[in-house]
């Protein structure tokens, strides 16, 4: 299974700032994706990062909120922008397992906006 | 719009007890079914399901699902207190998309 690693692990910004979240699989991966997980919910993937292409991002998400990067297949970026207390929560990047549905988990990016 | 829905949210037993968990569908095009533990921030993956009947099984942990009655549970015997988290349950639909369509998760807590 990939090994991923995220930074920062916790941040607490101001609103109306941006905070950009690494994520680096140990492997080549073809597909990234990155998830929300707000207090008390479940998992809801914000999009997916194609390496050489534009993110697709689910409906309720767009670029201008969330950019993301993918420059190489082990590593990407979400920046979330001009932020407002509501996008206080966890941000989960994942890579999926060639040949499966299945995807590992980084261990999260806890966010505080006051 | 795909629905993944779980139960019970909480759950609370002792030690050595036996817990079944659940998880129920409504997937276009359903492809796979997949269980994870969450302590703290990141989903730790348990099971990927695809074929009805056949059981998946580590250790303590098992699971089976039902694409008749669109549903899986997720067993676990002799219950330790390590256990204690949430149990999330995600599906996959066919196609390139790849995307994790999760369940609200069950709480599940072990008291020793």
């Amino acid at each position: 299974s990939a090994v991923i690693s995220q930074k920062p692990s916790r941040d607490i910004c101001q609103r109306g700032t941006s905070l950009t979240i690494q994520c680096q699989v140990d492997s080549q991966v073809t597909m990234m994706f990155w998830y929300r997980q707000q207090p008390g919910q479940s998992l809801t993937l914000i999009a997916t990062a194609n390496q050489g292409s534009e993110a697709t991002y689910e409906s309720g998400f767009v670029i201008d909120k969330f950019p993301i990067s993918r420059p190489n297949l082990t590593f990407s970026t979400l920046t979330v922008s001009n932020m407002s207390p509501e996008d206080s929560s966890i941000y989960l990047c994942s890579s999926r397992q060639a040949l499966t549905d299945t995807q590992y988990f980084g261990p999260g990016t806890r966010l505080t906006v006051l | 719009e795909d629905k993944v829905v779980q139960s019970p949210l909480s759950l609370v037993v002792h030690e050595g007890d036996t817990v079944t968990l659940n998880c129920s569908y409504e997937v276009t095009n359903f492809r796979s079914l997949l269980w994870y533990k969450q302590e703290k921030k990141a989903p730790t993956f348990l099971f990927m399901l695809t074929s009805s009947g056949i059981e998946k099984k580590s250790g303590r942990l098992s699971s089976i699902l039902d694409k008749k009655e669109l549903f899986s549970i997720l067993n676990i015997t002799a219950t330790q207190t390590g256990d204690s988290a949430v149990y999330l349950c995600a599906t996959t639909r066919g196609g390139s998309n790849y995307k994790l369509t999760f369940g609200k998760g069950t709480l599940l807590t072990v008291n020793p």
